[in-house]
């Protein structure tokens, strides 16, 4: 299957600062990309919609300001918590469709924030 | 009604039987359904995807649709330890213009040795 590469895997931070993840499709190219937040053994939240070259696509209930999204690329989408807090803490993923219509997830990012 | 459901489990089944994962969805219209199965701190990957009413078959695993009920299965044979974890159902509405993914909250599966 496609390969969606994530980094960093695990990231921790003090209260207050901003947290940057990467998100790249190595081997096709994704307009879209989507942002996940999971809290342990809850299902996975859809935060925002990626859209290369334009504006992202937030769900109701998540703060524009605090997650920004940027996808300059047809390859890379970047999740930035900005000044994280405890209760940001948690499992974030990204996911890209691939030419046929199949997500790929990337390894996930571990976030916890002291 | 949520749009697709799971049942939350845990389905527990001893090594070497059959496991049934169910997946009920509530759009009629949809025509794209996915299994992702995720081990515990880990990120979902994707085991099958299936589009037309009937049986897909994967090496130990099938995927199974009925359009008309409205639910999407996966039957994992000869099912081994490793194979627990949660399986989550994903279903691509016809209203997502941009293909936007809607999962069921996952079953999870325990195989027991």
């Amino acid at each position: 299957g496609a390969v969606v590469s994530q980094h960093p895997s695990w990231v921790i931070c003090k209260s207050g600062t901003s947290v940057k993840i990467e998100c790249r499709s190595l081997d096709f190219q994704a307009t879209t990309m989507f942002w996940y937040r999971q809290f342990p053994k809850q299902s996975l939240m859809l935060m925002a919609t990626s859209n290369e070259g334009s504006k992202a696509t937030y769900e109701q209930g998540v703060e524009k300001d605090k997650f920004l999204i940027n996808h300059a690329s047809l390859t890379l989408s970047t999740l930035t918590v900005t000044s994280a807090h405890p209760e940001d803490s948690s499992f974030y993923i990204c996911s890209a469709r691939d030419p046929g219509k199949k997500l790929f997830f990337g390894s996930g990012t571990q976030l916890s924030v002291l | 009604q949520k749009e697709v459901e799971q049942n939350s489990g845990p389905l527990s089944v001893p090594e070497g039987a059959i496991a049934s994962l169910n997946c009920t969805y509530s759009d009629r219209g949809s025509q794209s359904f996915f299994w992702y199965r995720q081990y515990s701190g880990k990120s979902p990957e994707l085991i099958m995807s299936i589009y037309s009413n009937g049986d897909k078959e994967d090496g130990r695993f099938t995927a199974q649709l009925n359009k008309a009920s409205q639910y999407v299965s996966l039957l994992i044979r000869d099912s081994q330890p490793s194979d627990s974890a949660t399986y989550l159902c994903a279903v691509i509405p016809p209203t997502s213009g941009t293909y936007k993914y809607i999962f069921g909250t996952g079953t999870r599966l325990k195989v027991l040795a």
